[in-house]
């Protein structure tokens, strides 16, 4: 266990529509990280936060935003899906913006 | 243009023999390298990391070996044990920019068979 949990873990909806994905990083982490893993591809950076300020982004979709709140949780939102945004996301956490990376057990998302 | 590459999808090694799991990577601004293991339905769990500055580190079975003029770092497994099959990713760290902090391959996929 890595101390760091998502929900939902599994999550069906429909094109068009938009979802929340929840990360409660480790106790003590400043820095959340979103990644998405696609069918047969290596993790995908999408965005990190540190202590609730954006901090880097990588290809994170238009459709897509991020935020970290006060008490260090972070939600990644997804907006107008469509079936290509069907993957694995998860969530990663760590004390500040270059240690090592812990990594929750994601949320599978399947969009039909 | 993948900046980090795993070319072997798979790899079977016999219980108790070395698995060698290979990394290449494409850009020099890399300073640290990770590997993480993973497992079905888990995220994934992190396993050993290099720094640029170093060439070789051991924790247990697990070495991690980087070679900076090829560009190409490799994980040993000594001796390999059945619950060691899983995927497994290189990963490397890109020291500022806007490109995020982990940059991951594709995975190999080890198969330990006893």
């Amino acid at each position: 266990d890595s101390g760091v949990t998502q929900t939902p873990k599994h999550l069906i909806t429909a094109t068009g529509q938009r979802v929340t994905l929840r990360c409660s990083p480790r106790s003590g982490d400043l820095s959340v990280y979103w990644y998405q893993q696609s069918l047969d591809q290596g993790l995908q950076f999408l965005i990190q936060y540190y202590n609730g300020e954006e901090r880097a982004k990588g290809n994170i979709l238009e459709r897509f935003s991020a935020q970290q709140f006060p008490d260090l949780h972070s939600e990644l939102n997804l907006s107008s899906l469509e079936l290509g945004d069907s993957a694995l996301y998860f969530c990663a956490s760590s004390a500040g913006g270059w240690e090592t990376q812990y990594f929750g057990p994601g949320t599978r998302l399947l969009v039909l | 243009d993948q900046q980090v590459k795993q070319n072997s999808p798979s790899l079977s090694v016999q219980e108790g023999r070395i698995s060698i799991l290979n990394c290449d990577y494409t850009n020099s601004m890399f300073d640290y390298f990770l590997w993480y293991k993973k497992y079905p339905a888990e995220g994934p769990t992190f396993l050993i990391s290099i720094s640029s500055i170093k060439d070789k580190n051991e924790d247990g079975r697990f070495t991690v070996f980087l070679n900076k003029s090829a560009k190409h770092l490799s994980l040993h497994i000594v001796p390999s044990q059945p619950g060691d099959s899983a995927v497994y990713f290189c990963a490397a760290r890109y020291y500022g920019g806007s490109q995020g902090n982990l940059i991951f391959g594709k995975g190999t996929k080890l198969s330990v068979k006893p």
